[in-house]
């Protein structure tokens, strides 16, 4: 079935630094690829979409400076902190509508610690 | 796109019963999917079941929909401990949506 890899599945960055999480569609082409953001013990949220050769749709309140979305190929959709900070520590997941299929494939999602 | 309300949030039982989540939702739907999350990990599909269905079966999952009342259910026959997870529910109005998530059901099943 489709399948989305994410990497990195954990990283700790220093304040300030810049982290960039990866998800890649293996075996399948990906025009759309949803960001999602999840704090320990709540639900997924919505941070944005981003479309394959268009800019991303970021849903209302996320900082489009900050996380910057790309998504360069119909295979490959990045997600970048920049400057990140203690706040920004959460578990980023991605999604994409799976071709051939029913439902949405996801990462199996990126743990950020900002130290 | 519209956020599903799953009940209970919390569903605590043991090895070998069955387990039953609901889903409410407000407005006209094509389809409605049901997610797992394992603690730290992404979400998985289970099924999908579309307006024009009532029933569906996959495995020991059995869902069902009811659009009169908005609603739909998502019942887990002969639960396992490896069944402990959230559950989440996602009605959608079909093609390439974002899909937005509530808070979900947090199964425990004891072994």
């Amino acid at each position: 079935g489709a399948v989305v890899s994410q990497h990195p599945s954990r990283v700790i960055c220093k304040s300030g630094t810049s982290v960039k999480i990866e998800c890649r569609s293996l075996d399948f082409q990906a025009t759309t690829m949803f960001w999602y953001r999840q704090f320990p013990k709540q639900s997924l949220m919505l941070m944005a979409t981003s479309n394959e050769g268009s800019k991303a749709t970021y849903e209302q309140g996320v900082e489009k400076d900050k996380f910057l979305i790309n998504h360069a190929s119909l295979t490959l959709s990045t997600l970048t902190v920049t400057s990140a900070h203690p706040e920004d520590s959460s578990f980023y997941i991605c999604s994409a509508p799976a071709q051939g299929q029913d439902g949405y494939t996801f990462g199996s999602g990126t743990r950020l610690t900002v130290v | 796109s519209q956020q599903g309300e799953e009940d209970p949030q919390a569903l605590s039982i043991q090895e070998g019963e069955n387990a039953t989540m609901n889903c409410s939702y407000k407005t006209s739907i094509n389809n409605l999917q049901w997610y797992r999350q394992n603690s730290g990990r992404g979400l998985v599909h289970l099924i999908l079941i579309r307006s024009n269905e009532r029933e569906k079966h996959s495995g020991r999952l059995r869902v069902t929909l009811d659009t009169s009342k908005k609603s739909s259910s998502l019942l887990i026959t002969a639960s396992r401990a490896a069944d402990t997870a959230s559950y989440f529910c996602s009605p959608a109005q079909g093609g390439s949506e974002k899909l937005v998530f509530g808070k979900g059901t947090k199964l425990t099943v004891n072994p």
